[in-house]
């Protein structure tokens, strides 16, 4: 079935470095989601990005989609310490399926 | 509106036991989804409605597990007979089709 595979699955930089974490997929979908979660607690919402779309950013935040290599990437630039956190792609799959990555743990040190 | 609400945040029952968890989707949302979230799974996608009707059950793990949705504004997962490997976290998120998908703050659930 389909689930993302997200690469790294860790990563530990510096505060001020740009972090980029990558998600694969295997069949086609209709959008991408990212999303932030901070250890043992919710899932926070950053930004969707549909399958006729092939970048969109929102402040700090740059998404790419690439529908022809199935993949997907999340920079974060200038990274803070309040960056750290797990990192989830959601996709968006036929019949309006919801399945997740298996997430990235970043480590912004500061 | 107040967002995906589940109950109860957290749970602990004993291993044989009933349990009933809770959400309520936000109003006007016409997909609602259930997910298990374990360090060693990930977070699994269980089964999901569309305008109130079960389209997708694959990812129940076991006949123990089963999810109704009544209602536009509410759906339930009981786990019955509880075990101790069902100790997980329990997220339910509701959307528009095609929309940004809104996550409730999840429950906590440890079998003992």
């Amino acid at each position: 079935s389909q689930q993302g595979e997200e690469d790294p699955q860790a990563l530990s930089i510096q505060e001020g470095e740009n972090a980029t974490m990558n998600c694969s997929y295997k069949t086609s979908i209709n959008n991408l989601q990212w999303y932030r979660q901070n250890s043992g607690r919710g899932l926070v919402h950053l930004i969707l990005i549909r399958s006729n779309e092939r970048e969109k950013h929102s402040g700090r935040l740059r998404v790419t989609l690439d529908t022809s290599k199935k993949s997907s990437s999340l920079l974060i630039t200038a990274s803070r310490a309040a960056d750290t956190a797990s990192y989830f792609c959601l996709l968006g799959g036929s019949n309006y399926k919801l399945t997740f990555g298996k997430g990235t743990l970043l480590t912004v040190n500061p | 509106d107040a967002g995906v609400i589940q109950s109860p945040r957290h749970e602990v029952t004993e291993m044989g036991q009933e349990v009933t968890l809770r959400c309520k989707p936000i109003s006007g949302h016409n997909s609602l989804f259930w997910y298990r979230q374990t360090m060693m799974r990930g977070l699994e996608l269980l089964i999901y409605f569309n305008n109130n009707v079960p389209i997708d059950d694959s990812g129940m793990p076991e006949d123990r597990f089963s999810a109704k949705m009544p209602n536009a504004s509410f759906s339930t997962l009981k786990i019955q007979p509880s075990e101790p490997r069902d100790s997980a976290v329990y997220f339910c998120a509701s959307t528009d089709i095609g929309r940004e998908a809104f996550f409730g703050q999840g429950t906590r659930l440890t079998v003992v």
